[in-house]
């Protein structure tokens, strides 16, 4: 039962436009998101959050946005760099959750210079 | 962020034997958290292991199969034993944001490879 769903599995991207990487999720309970990067040979690298709270956090180029209606997040880059070229993770806490993510199955994103 | 190190990076194993997996952090941290990410899957929570309990186990994965110890609040080790090729995977430590946050922080990761 995959409770975090990121059905696209690569993305490409020209350098200088946007990208944007979607995730769907299915827990209501879920109340925190998390995107996180990573390079091969590399662990996860966090980086960018949103409360259920909320529906849009902003840091620098990547914007996330949630909506929670449609259990859906999107997480925008702009402008994309090459080496924003990695795998992108969507992940999920409930506070019911004893502090565990539920990650997505990832989203290779390439950048195109 | 907490600066998190894992030993080995990579290793490969013969069938039946088995590998422990070293995770070392720079502060002290209450939760530590071991992840597996088997080829073109995502990461899928094995155990939390809290310092001084015993690790909590996810559905599906079993102490006799992959104990912990944590002994201190920097330290934890993870062991897959009794390896198969079904093992093969990068398994991945992380901790909780020492600052209180819900991030959290990951290792490099130790990939195996069980022939």
């Amino acid at each position: 039962d995959q409770q975090v769903k990121q059905n696209s599995p690569s993305l490409s991207v020209q350098e200088g436009r946007i990208s944007i990487l979607n995730c769907d999720y299915t827990n209501s309970m879920f109340d925190y998101f998390l995107w996180y990067k990573k390079y091969p040979a590399e662990g996860p690298t966090f980086l960018i959050s949103i409360s259920s709270i909320k529906d849009k956090n902003e840091d620098g180029r990547f914007t996330v946005f949630l909506n929670k209606s449609a259990k859906h997040l999107s997480l925008h880059i702009v402008p994309s760099q090459p080496g924003d070229s990695a795998v992108y993770f969507c992940a999920a806490r409930s506070d019911f959750g004893n502090e565990k993510l539920t990650f997505g199955t990832g989203t290779r994103l390439t950048i195109i210079p | 962020s907490a600066v998190i190190s894992q030993k080995p990076s990579r290793d490969i194993c013969q069938r039946g034997t088995s590998l422990t997996i070293q995770c070392q952090v720079d502060s002290q941290v209450t939760m530590m958290f071991w992840y597996r990410q088997q080829p073109g899957q995502s990461l899928t929570l094995i155990a939390t292991a809290n310092q001084g309990s015993e690790a909590t186990y996810e559905s599906g994965f079993v102490i006799d199969k992959f104990p912990i110890s944590r002994p201190n609040l920097t330290f934890s080790t993870l062991t897959v034993s009794n390896l198969s090729p079904e093992d093969s995977s990068i398994y991945l430590c992380s901790v909780e944001d020492p600052r209180g946050s819900y991030e959290q922080y990951f290792g490099p990761g130790t990939r195996l490879t069980v022939t």
